[in-house]
């Protein structure tokens, strides 16, 4: 089935440096969502890109779809120490797969102030 | 706001029992979903249920089983628990099946 690789497993930055978080199929991605979960939370929905070379931006986070569909990325500019949690893409399935989502293994970021 | 309540935060129970997880949602959501996640693997997609009495094998359905009766209310059962069942499950719900999924805080549940 669809399988979606995300880099790197895990990432320490100093407060204030940026952070990137890769996600990346062999396949073509349909849909994808990003969700960031809290130390001892749960995952929270963050965006959704759709259309291929898609670009949004909620305030220092940037999320880019590639243009073949194919992968898509997380930047966050200037951490701070509440960014810290595990950030996760999925590919939500077309057709009839009710909002099926496959998710990555998860980029986990610790931010060191 | 939407509220995914599961019914309980831990739970221990023995090889062999049969196990039953709960999840409620609050918002009239069309389908709701069963994740376990363990670490380095991300959230894993056991079933999910597209409408009352629906349901659907995920990813890794095996030794589990799910009932949707009503709308509101999805529950994921473990016919006969084993110690590789040791794992924080996650319920979720989405309204519709190009929306968000809204999850609920988790259940981390221990096979002894």
């Amino acid at each position: 089935g669809q399988q979606v690789m995300q880099i790197p497993q895990y990432q320490h930055v100093q407060e204030g440096e940026d952070f990137t978080t890769y996600c990346n199929s062999s396949t073509t991605l349909s849909n994808i969502q990003w969700y960031k979960q809290r130390p001892g939370g749960h995952p929270v929905f963050l965006i959704q890109l759709v259309k291929s070379g898609e670009v949004k931006k909620q305030k220092r986070l940037t999320f880019q779809f590639g243009e073949a569909k194919k992968n898509s990325s997380l930047h966050i500019t200037a951490t701070q120490t509440t960014d810290v949690g595990t950030y996760f893409c999925a590919d939500r399935a077309g057709g009839t797969s009710y909002g099926k989502l496959t998710f990555g293994q998860g980029t986990i970021l610790t931010v060191h102030p | 706001d939407v509220k995914v309540t599961q019914s309980s935060r831990y739970l221990v129970k023995r090889t062999g029992e049969k196990v039953f997880l709960e999840c409620v949602q609050d918002m009239d959501h069309e389908n709701m979903f069963w994740y376990r996640q363990d670490p380095g693997l991300g959230l894993r997609l056991i079933y999910f249920s597209y409408d009352v009495k629906m349901k659907e094998k995920g990813d890794i359905p095996e030794g589990y089983s799910v009932s949707r009766e009503k709308k509101e209310r999805f529950s994921l059962i473990l016919e006969s628990a084993s110690t590789n069942q040791t794992s924080m499950y996650l319920c979720a719900s989405s309204l519709v099946h190009n929306k968000p999924q809204h999850f609920g805080d988790g259940t981390r549940l221990s096979i002894l």
